[in-house]
């Protein structure tokens, strides 16, 4: 398979507990994007990479949230201190030019 | 503010039947406007893409339009299938600013086929 994936798919945790979501784009895509996702709402933008630099970042990301991607290929997404508001489907993507960005299946989360 | 409106939030419909999903958006600059597929649980899957210069595109029962000048996008599905059940979702992208490009999703319809 040479899509985007994302480990885990799903994830349950206690409210004040850490995650860390992976993401691996496709292989060639020096693009790399997290959104978030609630039920019944579309996606919306976290951050950006381009190869290794983290270029921008949303305002939705707050100081609990913190993205990487160190060799500018899989990226994490970690939240610390997990609040009950963070429970999202968390999705990345991945793209060769800005144009026709592959999701990946996304990560579940759910705090309780 | 940049914004993606879709209608209807959602629709059922029969299979075999056809239907079509609105977008109105009004993002500036416009660079390009998508249409994805989202099945429930899942990453979206682009079905469309479209450029200002672009009316029209299909991909095999879907057909987006564009209209750039009032800003308006339809999806149309033909010959509904049950596997058509889905959300629906309108992204559009603004012109490249440095090396980003930032997609605004709507919210998507919510389409239902029964048999």
């Amino acid at each position: 398979d040479t899509g985007v994936s994302q480990n885990p798919r799903h994830k349950i945790t206690k409210r004040g507990q850490n995650v860390t979501f992976r993401c691996d784009p496709i292989s060639e895509h020096n693009r790399l994007y997290w959104y978030r996702q609630t039920l019944g709402q579309g996606p919306e933008f976290l951050t950006y990479f381009q190869n290794e630099a983290q270029l921008e970042k949303s305002r939705l990301l707050s100081d609990r949230f913190s993205a990487e991607r160190p060799k500018g290929s899989f990226s994490t997404l970690e939240i610390q201190r997990t609040e009950q508001g963070d429970s999202a489907m968390y999705l990345c993507a991945s793209s060769l030019t800005p144009e026709g960005q592959y999701f990946g299946p996304g990560t579940r989360l759910t705090v309780t | 503010k940049n914004q993606v409106e879709q209608s209807p939030q959602s629709l059922i419909i029969l299979e075999g039947k056809n239907c079509t999903l609105q977008c109105n958006y009004t993002v500036s600059p416009f660079s390009n406007l998508r249409w994805y597929k989202q099945d429930t649980g899942r990453g979206p899957v682009s079905l469309t893409i479209m450029t200002f210069s672009e009316n029209t595109k299909s991909n095999g029962r879907y057909t987006a339009t564009l209209d750039a000048d009032t800003k308006q996008s339809s999806l149309h599905i033909t010959a509904s299938q049950l596997s058509d059940s889905a959300s629906y979702i309108c992204v559009v992208s603004e012109r490249i600013k440095a090396a980003g490009n930032k997609l605004t999703f709507g919210g998507g319809t919510r389409v239902l086929v029964k048999p």
